[in-house]
């Protein structure tokens, strides 16, 4: 069974840094990207970064990029998302996702929230 | 960036009913079009990949159509659990974009 594991949100000043981890079983990590997605609350889904299954290339939209760094670890299973800079447009439940080739989301976490507030 | 439009934002129907949600996206994404299932205080599920390919162990109420710009899911017999927010998402181009979601009640 695939299983996919966040940790690290809470609560954190504009401007500080947060990182997010997740792990992964079930299933062979370093066969798969993986993708974090956000979700503000009540508000709808955002695609947040996405690594390839070696870790050699990342992508990220305008809206985190320079911020965010998507990094993993495939002898550990575990994903990280480090925010840095972090704002409050920043806070919502973030998702850890396993990502087939870039195209689609097949597996996706419980999520962690993280909330950007003096 | 390429924009997707759903419709509708909202949508209240009876069980065993049949619903229809669309999606529009700004420019061709050549069927590149995933739909997600996020039922109430749930992380959201992919249901349909590639426009149409119903994903394992969704039901075969469930399906998706559509090509170029315009696509659809549909839910046979409405049933009390398919109850969800729905998102449609394309992966043609980078940055991945979501359409809006359609909050879908029961009537």
């Amino acid at each position: 069974e695939v299983q996919l594991v966040e940790t690290g949100g809470g609560l954190v000043q504009p401007g500080r840094s947060l990182k997010l981890s997740c792990v992964a079983s079930g299933f062979t990590f370093n066969n798969y990207w993986m993708s974090w997605t956000r979700q503000a609350p009540g508000k709808g889904l955002e695609w947040v970064a996405s690594i390839t299954n070696s870790g050699g290339s990342t992508y990220y939209p305008d809206s985190v990029k320079g911020r965010f760094t998507i990094s993993r670890d495939n002898a550990q299973n575990t994903l990280y998302l480090q925010m840095n800079s972090l704002r409050s447009e920043d806070t919502a439940t973030y998702y850890c996702t396993r990502d087939y080739d870039g195209y689609y989301l097949d597996y996706w976490g419980q999520g962690v929230m993280v909330t950007v507030s003096s | 960036d390429i924009q997707m439009t759903q419709s509708p934002a909202s949508l209240s129907a009876s069980l065993g009913e049949t619903v229809t949600i669309e999606c529009l996206a700004s420019e061709d994404i050549y069927s590149n079009l995933a739909w997600y299932q996020q039922k109430p205080g749930k992380s959201p599920q992919l249901l349909i990949y590639y426009a149409n390919s119903l994903n394992d162990g969704v039901p075969s109420r469930f399906s998706g159509s559509g090509s170029g710009t315009q696509y659809s899911l549909k839910i046979n017999s409405l049933q009390s659990e398919d109850v969800s927010i729905y998102f449609c998402q394309q992966n043609y181009d980078s940055p991945r974009t979501f359409g809006g979601g359609t909050k879908l009640e029961l009537k």
